[in-house]
Order: structure tokens, then sequence, then C-alpha cells
């Protein structure tokens, strides 16, 4: 069955740095989009990242963009996320997941998140 | 203030059906782009609910459908049960900000 867990959370200060790992398993890596999606504290969703298959293409959020940096290995069959510069606003739950395509993206499996807070 | 909106809440009773309405733009919903919607039980990751509209994945009981029309989309519970209250979201793409869109949400409150 289909597994993503994430993990790398936790408290940072404000200005400080974080990477962010999901663990992929149950089906085919390599042949799947990825990505991240947060939510912060009593609020909705918010999509972050996504990287293709290579990790060619790869898009942000105007929220984060040229703060964090998404990657993947296939060989390890893991997606990350590098979090630099945060600021409070990025307290949130992170969620990686899976992407499906079908007339425009969509992700059909999330992992359970990992919470990262920034504050002083 | 979330690209594609959705009324805050929603509710009723037992047996009845509600519609989750989702209203978007010409760069998103209104260019074409699919509309998918999630279902987030209380302290859970959310679940893919309707993709590609109109689509349930496997799984999904058949009282949950979807629908899309020029620049909105709705989502229908019919009989409702207890364990369909949650937030949901829907979700599409944007082509001015070249990346997904969520609405901000729907609690469905089961009276």
């Amino acid at each position: 069955q289909v597994q993503l867990v994430e993990s790398g959370g936790g408290l940072v200060k404000p200005g400080g740095s974080l990477r962010l790992s999901c663990a992929a398993s149950g089906f085919t890596f390599t042949n799947y989009y990825m990505s991240w999606i947060r939510q912060a504290p009593g609020k909705g969703l918010e999509w972050v990242s996504y990287i293709s298959t290579t990790g060619s293409t790869i898009y942000y959020a105007d929220s984060v963009k040229g703060r964090f940096t998404i990657s993947r290995d296939n060989a390890e069959n893991s997606l990350y996320l590098q979090m630099n510069s945060l600021r409070a606003e990025d307290t949130a739950v992170y969620y990686c997941a899976r992407d499906q395509y079908s007339s425009g993206w969509y992700s059909d499996y999330w992992g359970q998140g990992t919470l990262v807070t920034v504050s002083s | 203030q979330s690209v594609l909106t959705q009324p805050p809440s929603v509710s009723g009773a037992p047996g009845q059906r509600v519609t989750i309405s989702c209203t978007g733009s010409s760069s998103n919903i209104g260019a074409g782009y699919d509309v998918h919607w999630y279902q987030q039980l209380p302290g859970t990751a959310p679940k893919l609910l309707i993709y590609g509209n109109t689509n349930r994945p496997s799984g999904v009981p058949d009282r949950f459908s979807g629908s899309k029309s020029g620049t909105s989309a709705s989502l229908a519970i019919t009989g409702l049960q207890a364990e369909d209250e949650a937030d949901y979201y829907c979700q599409s793409y944007d082509s001015s900000l070249t990346g997904w869109v969520f609405g901000g949400g729907t609690k469905l409150t089961v009276l």
C-alpha cells in the first residue's frame, strides 16, 4: 500500500532553516510527480511546491519562492524540502503528497504531516 | 483570501443532501482546468474525494458526487451520515499563478 512518511519538523527561530524529508513506499516513486502542501494551524490548505519525476520541472508558490527548495532522491525513494529564512507565517503542518494528472494535477495520497513551528 | 471561494460552513440533518460550491475565475476553473475535492476528518490528513470534476477514487461512496460548470464547481453529498462531518476543500490549477490553488475550505456539520 502507498505510504508517505514525513519527518524533520520542529521548532525553529525566525530566520532559521529546516529540512523536511518524506519517505515513500508501496509504489514506483520514480513514476510520480510529488508535492509539498501545508496547513497553518486552524487554517486551510496551501500548495507549496511540486517536482517532476526527474526533478527537471519545479514550481513554487510565490510565498516561498527564493526561500524553499524542493528536491528528490529517486534512488532513496525520498522527497525533500529545504526551508531557509523561515518566518512566523511558515508555521504549519507540512504534507508530502503523490501527484496524478487529469486535465490538471491533484494529490491522490498524502502523508500524515510534520509540524513546523517558527517562533522565537 | 483564497483564490477559490467556498462557503465557510454548511450543515444538514442525517439522510439529507447538501452541496458545497467552489467559485473560481477565468485563470483557473473557467480556463478549463479540472476541479478536485478533498475531505479532511478532524485531526487527520486530507483524503482525495473527487478527481477530474466528477470521478470518485476506489472506496469513496457514491453518495459523494462532483460537477463543474463555467467558473464554478460543486460537491454534493446525499444521505448525510455522522461520519461525513469534516472539512472539504476544492482544488484546481491557476495559469496566472503557475500553481495549484485551493478553496478556503468548508466545514460540514451533521446536525
